[in-house]
């Protein structure tokens, strides 16, 4: 399968701590991005990171790729409630398609 | 505001019915793609269009049809072949090219009578 694997499936941290979502994938890409789901809604772009970056940030949002290892993480700092969500991890191969992996799963306690 | 607004929120469908989402985008998008998603799953690509009147198979056409005849516009048709239709759907649209990312409507849900 040439989608990417994310890792934990699940995750559980306590408000104000940070997160940290692995994802590795198998095939060269072009680009490599992250989206955010919330339960029963449309996909919420995050961070799109191209194939020759190597970190980028958004606000409380750090995403790294090395390409070496086929891997990138997204790291969410000082975690909120409101981040209680789905992640993506989405691969483009450099056409105009998107190859999405099956998520992990965050809550945040109060 | 610009965005994509899909309907009904919710959906059902009678055995041998065929039934229609309607997605409309105001982001002046020339692609448009539709996306199914099962629970826990992540998302796979159904139909996808880089321009009007113009549309491509994705990875799982089968029982599915779509028409692009106004770029702001891109229903689909879930047809009496698709035997498992039931599912939720997204419809997403973006800017032409490899580096540029999708804006989605909040999905129709679909379910069989």
């Amino acid at each position: 399968s040439q989608q990417g694997e994310e890792d934990p499936q699940a995750l559980s941290i306590q408000e104000g701590e940070n997160a940290t979502m692995n994802c590795s994938y198998k095939t060269s890409i072009n680009n490599l991005q992250w989206y955010r789901q919330n339960s029963g809604r449309g996909l919420v772009h995050l961070i799109l990171i191209r194939s020759n970056e190597r970190e980028k940030h958004s606000g409380r949002l750090r995403v790294t790729l090395d390409t070496s290892k086929k891997s990138s993480s997204l790291l969410i700092t000082a975690s909120r409630a409101a981040d209680t969500a789905s992640y993506f991890c989405v691969l483009n191969f450099g056409n105009e398609k998107l190859t999405f992996g099956t998520g992990t799963r965050l809550t945040i306690i109060p | 505001d610009g965005g994509i607004t899909q309907s009904p929120k919710y959906l059902f469908r009678k055995e041998g019915q065929n039934v229609t989402l309607s997605c409309e985008q105001n982001l002046n998008h020339d692609a448009m793609y539709w996306y199914r998603q099962d629970p826990g799953q992540g998302l796979r690509l159904i139909y996808y269009s880089q321009i009007v009147n113009d549309f491509q198979k994705g990875d799982i056409a089968e029982g599915y049809s779509v028409s692009r005849e106004k770029k702001e516009s891109f229903p689909l048709t879930v047809t009496s072949a698709q035997k498992n239709p039931t599912a939720f759907y997204l419809c997403a649209s973006s800017i032409r090219g490899v580096n540029q990312p999708q804006h989605f409507g909040d999905g129709t849900r679909l379910s069989i009578l």
